[in-house]
């Protein structure tokens, strides 16, 4: 399987401030389609996981503007420009190029 | 409005046998794959099982396959999981998703399964 990997697992950040979070994969994510199938969900205390990113860099209606995803083959990241305060909650990776589609050990977003 | 409602957790003991459901609205189901996903309390996510459009393709984790199966009654808007020989490694939050190329975009809150003696 797929191994996903994450870092920080633990993102304390101040309010209006920048915030990244890595994803690494144990393979490349390129699809025999041509595309990369990573994507970024959000869970917040007591919610089922939102997603905010799909194929990389794509946003979700509703998303707001200051989170972005980038990367390539097996390096990806989310950035978050200025984190506000309903950011707060665990964010996790997930790649669904390789069956078993796998996630991220996940990150805590905190405000300092 | 787009809704999946999953129902039919419940505490099982160790070798026993349950079965979830998944109730979908406000959205055309047949013509999604649907999934089911599953998060232990306070730790991570681990896709289960996934199934096509009429039910023709399915697929599964390894530590699931032979004991549990994914199936859909699309005159219902329904999705199951019949989970069998349940471990107490299974216990989790089991989430029922919507799919929507390699990914999931709507994801239901979920029913608690705890295998336990």
């Amino acid at each position: 399987d797929v191994v996903m990997t994450q870092s920080p697992l633990s993102l304390p950040v101040t309010l209006g401030q920048p915030a990244s979070i890595s994803c690494r994969s144990s393979q490349s994510l390129v699809h025999s389609d041509g595309n990369t199938y990573v994507i970024w969900f959000q869970q917040r205390p007591g919610q089922s996981p939102r997603r905010l990113l799909y194929e990389v860099y794509k946003r979700d209606s509703g998303v707001p503007d200051r989170f972005s995803g980038s990367g390539s083959g097996t390096d990806f990241t989310l950035k978050i420009s200025r984190v506000e305060a309903e950011d707060v909650g665990v964010y996790y990776c997930m790649q669904g190029t390789h069956w078993p589609w796998t996630f991220g050990q996940g990150t805590k977003v905190e405000i300092k | 409005e787009v809704q999946v409602v999953e129902s039919g957790g419940g505490l099982v003991q160790p070798g026993g046998s349950l079965r979830l459901s998944c109730a979908a609205s406000g959205f055309t189901f047949s013509s999604y794959w649907m999934g089911w996903v599953r998060q232990v309390p306070g730790k991570g996510l681990q896709w289960v099982a996934t199934i096509n459009f009429d039910g023709s393709e399915k697929y599964y984790v390894d530590s699931v396959k032979g004991r549990f199966t994914i199936s859909r009654d699309n005159a219902e808007n329904s999705l199951y999981l019949q989970m069998s020989s349940l471990r107490a490694d299974d216990t989790a939050v089991y989430h029922c998703a919507r799919l929507v190329m390699h990914t999931s975009d709507f994801w239901g809150q979920g029913a608690l399964v705890t295998v336990s003696s």
